[in-house]
C-alpha cells in the first residue's frame, strides 16, 4: 500500500542557514512522483517542487532544493539560506504513477519549520 | 488572482444540518478534490472528479457527497454534519499534463459544527 512518512514533527534553524526535512515513502511501482508543499500560518498550501522517480537528477526550484535516494525510498527537502518567512509546516506527498488509484496524492503529517532570527 | 476559489471560508452548523461547501476553479483544469485536514492525520482526500457530473470515493467519503455540475465547479456536501467533522477542509485542483498532478489549493474552509 502506498504510505508517506514524514518523521521530524518539528524543527528550528536559525535564519540564513540550511535545513533538511525527511520523507520516506512506501509504493509499489516502478513510476512515481514525489511533491513537496508548504502550508503558510495563514492556512494557504502551495506547491513547492517535484520529483519524478525516473529522473536521476534532483529537482531544484529557487532555494528549495530536493534529495532523492531512490534505493532508500527517501525524499528529503533542503532549504538553503533559510528566512523567517519559510516558518511554515512543510507536506511531503507521493502519486502512484501505474497501478493502484493514480488519481490522487497521499500526504505525510508534516513538519513544522521554525526559522529563528 | 486565486485560481481555487472557497465558499464560505468559516462555517459554524449544527449537527444534524446540511452542510455545502462550494468551489470553484478557474485553472481549466479537469481533476478536482476535496481534503479534510486535523491536527495529527495531515491532508486525507474525501472525494474527487475528474469530468463534470462523475465524482469518485477517496479515502474517508463515509458521510460526505460531492457534486460536480461543471468543470469549474465542485460541491462538498454534509447531509447530517456531525461533531466529528469539524476540520477545515481543502478544495485542490490539477490537471493531468506536464505538472504530473500538481495540486493546486484553496484558501480552506474552516468547519465547526457545534
Amino acid at each position: 500500500a502506498q504510505k508517506v512518512t514524514q518523521t521530524q514533527t518539528s524543527i528550528s534553524v536559525m535564519e540564513k542557514t540550511t535545513v533538511t526535512m525527511d520523507c520516506v515513502y512506501e509504493t509499489q511501482d516502478s513510476s512515481y512522483f514525489l511533491f513537496w508543499y508548504k502550508q503558510t500560518a495563514s492556512g494557504e498550501i502551495v506547491f513547492l517542487i517535484r520529483q519524478d522517480s525516473y529522473k536521476k537528477e534532483n529537482a531544484t526550484v529557487g532555494h528549495y532544493s530536493l534529495n532523492f535516494q531512490k534505493p532508500k525510498s527517501s525524499i528529503g527537502l533542503i532549504i538553503t539560506a533559510t528566512q523567517i518567512e519559510d516558518s511554515a509546516v512543510y507536506f511531503c506527498a507521493m502519486r502512484e504513477g501505474i497501478t493502484g488509484n493514480t488519481r490522487k496524492l497521499i500526504f505525510g503529517l508534516g513538519t513544522t519549520l521554525q526559522v529563528q532570527p | 488572482e486565486a485560481a481555487v476559489t472557497q465558499s464560505p471560508r468559516s462555517k459554524v452548523a449544527v449537527t444534524g444540518g446540511k452542510v455545502t461547501l462550494s468551489c470553484h476553479q478557474t485553472n481549466n483544469h479537469d481533476y478536482m478534490y476535496w481534503y479534510r485536514q486535523d491536527t495529527g492525520h495531515g491532508l486525507r482526500l474525501i472525494h474527487y472528479s475528474y469530468v463534470a457530473d462523475s465524482t469518485e470515493k477517496g479515502d474517508i467519503p463515509d458521510g460526505y457527497k460531492a457534486s460536480r455540475p461543471s468543470q469549474e465547479n465542485f460541491s462538498l456536501i454534509l447531509e447530517l454534519a456531525s461533531l466529528s467533522q469539524t476540520a477545515v477542509y481543502f478544495c485542490a485542483s490539477s490537471d493531468w499534463g506536464a505538472s504530473q498532478n500538481t495540486l493546486y489549493f484553496g484558501a480552506g474552509t474552516r468547519l465547526s459544527v457545534l
